[in-house]
C-alpha cells in the first residue's frame, strides 16, 4: 500500500514567521492529498486539500504545493498565529480504493508569541 | 464534523473484556472509517465500510471487529484479543466530490484499559 512519510516531526516558529510541512508519498497513482489541522484533545479537521491535476491551491493563510513527479506536497503556512499551534497531518489516498487514506505521522507546530 | 458523533468520550475497562465503541453519522456519507491513534503518531486505519453490510480491513484490524447494518452507524468492538488496547479512536465518514472523497472526523473516544 501507500507510504506517506512526514517532516518535521516538531516545528517551532515565531509568530507571524512561516511555517512548511512536507510529505512524500510512494504510489504515483495517488491522487488526492488532504492536510489536517488536530487541536489537544480534539478531532482532525480538514483544512485544505489538493488533487493531483493542480500543483498549488491557497486558501487565506494556507497554501498547499504538489510535485507529482518527486512525489511530494507541502504545506504553508503564512503569518503565523499562536492559534496555528496544533498537530499537523498530511494524507494521501490508496491508488485503487479512492477511499482510503494513508496518513503522515503527524507535525506539532509550535508558535511562539 | 458535528454530524459525526461518537460516545463516550472517555472509556474504562478491565483486560480481558469486550467494548463496544459508537459512531453514528446524519450527514447521508456512504463510507465510515475507524482510526486508532497513539501518543505523538499517526492515524492507523482498523476498519473501513464503503456500503452498509460490507467492510474491510486495515492495517490493524487484529482484535478488532465491526458491523455496519445501518448506514448511520458503524459500531467498533475492541476484544480481549486485542493486545495494547488503549488509544484514543477516531471514527471517520467521506462523502464523494466527484472522483475524490473528502473524510471528516467524530470527536473521539478515549479508551483506557487496564
Amino acid at each position: 500500500g501507500e507510504n506517506v512519510e512526514q517532516h518535521p516531526s516538531t516545528l517551532s516558529v515565531q509568530e507571524g514567521d512561516s511555517a512548511v510541512i512536507k510529505c512524500t508519498y510512494s504510489d504515483s497513482a495517488s491522487n488526492y492529498f488532504p492536510w489536517y489541522k488536530q487541536e489537544l484533545g480534539k478531532r482532525p479537521q480538514l483544512i485544505i486539500d489538493i488533487r493531483s491535476n493542480v500543483g498549488e491551491k491557497k486558501d487565506q493563510r494556507i497554501a498547499v504545493t504538489l510535485n507529482k513527479t518527486a512525489k511530494h506536497f507541502s504545506l504553508h503556512i503564512t503569518e503565523t498565529q499562536p492559534e496555528d499551534s496544533a498537530v499537523y497531518f498530511c494524507a494521501a489516498t490508496d491508488r485503487n480504493n479512492f477511499n482510503k487514506f494513508y496518513f503522515g505521522s503527524g507535525t506539532k507546530l509550535n508558535v511562539k508569541p | 464534523d458535528g454530524g459525526i458523533t461518537q460516545s463516550p468520550k472517555y472509556l474504562f475497562r478491565k483486560e480481558g473484556q469486550n467494548v463496544t465503541l459508537s459512531c453514528e453519522q446524519n450527514l447521508n456519507h456512504d463510507a465510515m472509517y475507524w482510526y486508532r491513534q497513539d501518543p505523538g503518531q499517526g492515524l492507523r486505519l482498523i476498519y473501513y465500510s464503503q456500503i452498509v453490510n460490507d467492510f474491510q480491513k486495515g492495517d490493524i484490524a487484529e482484535g478488532y471487529s465491526v458491523s455496519r447494518e445501518k448506514k448511520e452507524s458503524f459500531p467498533l468492538t475492541v476484544t480481549s484479543a486485542q493486545k495494547n488496547p488503549t488509544a484514543f479512536y477516531l471514527c471517520a465518514s467521506s462523502r464523494r466530490q466527484g472522483t475524490f472523497y473528502e473524510q471528516y472526523f467524530g470527536p473521539g473516544t478515549r479508551l483506557t484499559v487496564t
